[in-house]
């Protein structure tokens, strides 16, 4: 199907730890993107990774991808509080389930 | 820069009812999205205009559902009559390209009762 899946759907840690949220998919991609989404609403882009990439950073993000294996990890470091929100992958424009992040002051 | 500008941020209507949703992409975006999002779930892509063009309406209920983009640059969305499962938020994205990065706005949240 044309959407990810995302794992684990809900994850809570302490400020300062670091989460890691997979997305795993079935077709061929082009690229996979990751946003982030806080109270519900509009959604923000954090990161675009080509299907001819295996690793992007951004900040205190960290995204692999892995083409054969057809799964993608986010990797958050060094968490805050103001990290708590759900975190989807998309791919062709089309979103999974999400990662519901609870980060613990 | 302005963002994606969409109208209105409630509604609630009755079953059976009609509503429309308004969105202002950014300037210069050719390519326009319509989803909904049903509390607790991801959201699910109804359809996708380029300039004034369907590129794919595949999962928008289109004996309730429809969309417009005259013109090439705002879009509206109807629900014609609404169902108490419609209840959710339409969000409007835009993006410069077709495989881009997405621009949301902040959504109308719509309660059917």
């Amino acid at each position: 199907s044309q959407q990810g899946e995302e794992d684990p759907q809900a994850l809570s840690i302490q400020e300062g730890e670091n989460a890691t949220m997979n997305c795993s998919y079935k077709t061929s991609i082009n690229n996979l993107q990751w946003y982030r989404q806080n109270s519900g609403r509009g959604l923000v882009h954090l990161i675009l990774i080509r299907s001819n990439e295996r690793e992007k950073h951004s900040g205190r993000l960290r995204v692999t991808l892995d083409t054969s294996k057809k799964s993608s990890s986010l990797l958050i470091t060094a968490s805050r509080a103001a990290d708590t929100a759900s975190y989807f992958c998309a791919f062709y424009m089309r979103f999974g389930a999400g990662t519901r992040l609870t980060v613990k002051p | 820069e302005a963002g994606v500008a969409q109208s209105p941020r409630y509604k609630i209507i009755e079953k059976r009812q009609s509503v429309a949703f308004w969105c202002n992409p950014i300037s210069g975006h050719a390519t326009l999205y319509w989803y909904q999002q049903i509390l607790g779930q991801g959201p699910k892509l109804l359809i996708q205009f380029q300039n004034n063009g369907v590129v794919d309406d595949s999962q928008l209920p289109k004996d309730r559902f429809s969309a417009e983009r005259l013109k090439g640059v705002d879009s509206t969305l109807k629900i014609q009559p609404a169902k108490l499962e419609d209840s959710a938020v339409y969000l409007c994205a835009s993006s410069f390209s077709g495989q881009g990065k997405l621009f949301f706005g902040s959504g109308t949240q719509l309660s059917v009762l």
